[in-house]
């Protein structure tokens, strides 16, 4: 089966500061990857999305960047963190879109608190 | 108008009542609709999916969507304490990748 681990679970960092939040899947390969950022009543952000090593999609320009350094592996990162990053941070994978028999439907790991101040 | 509409409740219920949490939306091409439940301070994690119009069955849940009134539902028959969490509603185009469209979330309460 499937599993999907972010860490760290919970983080405060001070603003101006750098961030890395990691992603790992287990247990398929080629995966789409995803973050997500979610705000208090206004749902889910898309932030960066990937469909394979070294190439990611950004749908919003602002402080943070992402890389995929290994297939399975998505990385969250700032150079310098701004009180309006605060939030809670989501990975998510879904099947390769080529491999339509599996459907397209996205998986979400744990979460990742982050308050800036 | 946002192009997924859901009303954020909250909802509460009695144990054991019928649920109906609903979605709209605004484009007409999409063609994969999930749900998802999401507890407090949790990653989201899937409950149905279906593609196209018509209903489906798991347990105690029921999906519904009806294509040409751009809207879905959720039912949770027999509801428990347990069910408490917000349901997000999620859609997407078919074909290549296509972006995720997320309700912003109903808040469910179900009281023991």
């Amino acid at each position: 089966s499937q599993t999907i681990h972010q860490w760290p679970a919970t983080l405060v960092q001070p603003v101006g500061s750098p961030l890395s939040l990691e992603c790992t899947v287990e247990g398929t390969s080629n995966p789409n990857l995803y973050w997500y950022r979610q705000a208090a009543g206004r749902g889910l952000q898309l932030l960066f999305y990937s469909v394979g090593i070294g190439q990611i999609s950004s749908e919003v320009p602002q402080n943070l960047s992402a890389s995929r350094p290994q297939d399975r592996q998505f990385i969250l990162s700032s150079k310098k963190l701004l009180l309006s990053d605060s939030g809670f941070y989501l990975c998510a994978w879904s099947y390769h879109h080529r491999k339509r028999e599996y459907g397209e439907t996205q998986y979400f790991g744990p979460g990742t608190r982050l308050l800036v101040l | 108008q946002k192009e997924v509409e859901q009303d954020p409740g909250p909802l509460s219920v009695p144990e054991g009542a019928i649920v109906s949490l609903n979605c709209t939306y605004s484009n007409s091409a999409f063609q994969y609709f999930m749900w998802y439940r999401q507890y407090s301070r949790k990653g989201p994690e899937l409950l149905m999916y279906t593609y196209s119009s018509g209903n489906k069955e798991d347990g105690r849940f029921t999906a519904q969507v009806d294509k040409s009134s751009k809207y879905i539902s959720l039912f949770i028959r027999d509801s428990q304490p347990s069910d408490s969490a917000t349901y997000l509603c999620a859609m997407r185009q078919a074909g290549g990748y296509q972006k995720v469209t997320f309700g912003t979330g109903t808040k469910l309460q179900v009281i023991p």
